[in-house]
Order: C-alpha cells, then structure tokens, then sequence
C-alpha cells in the first residue's frame, strides 16, 4: 500500500529563515515520483517540485528544493529565505509506476512565515 | 487561458437543487481527476478519467456524477446532495499516464456550500 506521512500539521519560521518541510512514504513500487504542492488560502493547489525515484540529485527549483533520502523514505521540502508569501498549506504527494491512476497526498503542513 | 479552470468558483445550493461543476485544461492532457477537499481532511481522490474513459472511482456516492466528454472537459453533476458534502472540489490534470513522472495541474477550485 502507498502511504504519505507529513508529521508537521504546523510551522513557524522568521522571514528570510530557510524551513524544513517533513515527509516520510511508504511504498513498494519500484519506481515512483515524489511531488510537493503549494495551497494558499485561495485554495488552488500550485506544483513546486519533483523528485523521481531514480534520479541521482536532489531536485531543486529556485527556492526549493528536496531532500530525498531513499533510505530512508523521506523527501522533505527545503524552503530558503523565507518570504511572508510563502505562508500556506504544503502537501507531500507521491505517484507509483503500477497504479499511476492515483496520486497519494499527506495531510499538509501548514507554514506561517513571521514578519 | 491556460492552465486548467473551473467553474464556478463558488457555489451555494439547496439539498434538493440540481447543478454541476465544469473543469476544463489548456495544457493537451490526456487524464483528468476530481477531488474532495473537507476541512481539516486530506484531499479525496474521487474520479480518474483517461482519454475520457472513467479509470476510477474512489467509492463516491451516486447523487456525484462525473461526465467527461473530451479529454479537455470534465463535469462534475451534483443532485441531492448533503451538508456533509460542503468541501472545496479541485479538478486536475496530467499528461498520458504511465509514468511516475507525471505531474498533476490542479484548478483553483469550486467552493461548495450545501445548505
């Protein structure tokens, strides 16, 4: 079964602080990608970053990045300096190679940046 | 426009009204999803189409009723429905499944009240 833990239901960090985003999955596909989303009080969900199961780096995008640790099953969103619009729910999401019908989310994170 | 759009953005009906959902994707995909979003819940995966042929449904009741006519369109048919299912519903799409590496785009969402 496919499994999207994130232990974090809320965060704080100061503006212009980078932050650490927890998520932990459980699967057994062989191949699988791994995806955080943003979702500002308006409600739509904005795609920030994927990381494939394979893939030999960290994937980064501008502020993001992953740090994936197959391992270990983690793949936790770094976010550096912080800005005060960074502020929303974060959502760990994953895809498998056998039921690519069906995304898996975690419950989200919620992250207020401080002024 | 681009991206992926929903209609209407906010929608308040009465447990007896009739009315339905529209998604609608600019981005040349091929499935697209209907989710359940409740307060303080995880997002709830309740139809996949492929090609516009339905490849999934997550036990939805009956008085939901999805309608896909292109791969560019979906519906989301709503009668009778209950106060418990005041949510906010997010369409998405991804490009031809069958890879892990597939991205999901998401609406912004209609805002649900069952009144």
């Amino acid at each position: 079964a496919q499994k999207i833990t994130q232990t974090q239901p809320g965060m704080f960090v100061q503006e212009k602080e980078a932050v650490t985003l927890d998520c932990t999955y459980d699967t057994s596909d062989p191949s699988y990608g791994l995806f955080w989303y943003k979702q500002p009080s308006s409600g739509e969900m904005i795609f920030l970053i994927y990381q494939g199961s394979y893939d030999q780096q960290n994937a980064t995008e501008g502020r993001y990045s992953l740090n994936f640790q197959k391992a270990r099953k983690s793949a936790n969103l770094v976010i550096s300096a912080s800005q005060l619009g960074d502020s929303a729910m974060y959502f760990c999401a994953m895809r498998g190679l056998y039921n690519f019908n069906k995304f898996y989310f975690g419950s989200g994170t919620k992250l207020n940046v401080k002024p | 426009e681009t991206g992926v759009t929903q209609t209407p953005r906010h929608l308040v009906m009465g447990m007896t009204n009739k009315k339905s959902l529209k998604c609608e994707q600019h981005l040349g995909h091929n499935a697209m999803y209907w989710y359940k979003q409740s307060a303080k819940k995880p997002l709830e995966l309740m139809f996949v189409y492929n090609f516009k042929e339905q490849t999934e449904n997550n036990s939805v009741p009956s008085r939901f009723s999805p309608e896909c006519p292109n791969s560019s369109h979906l519906f989301l048919h709503l009668h009778t429905l209950q106060p418990e299912d005041s949510a906010l519903y997010l369409c998405a799409s991804s490009a031809t499944p069958g890879g892990a590496a597939d991205t999901q785009y998401f609406g912004p969402g209609t805002r649900l009240t069952v009144l």
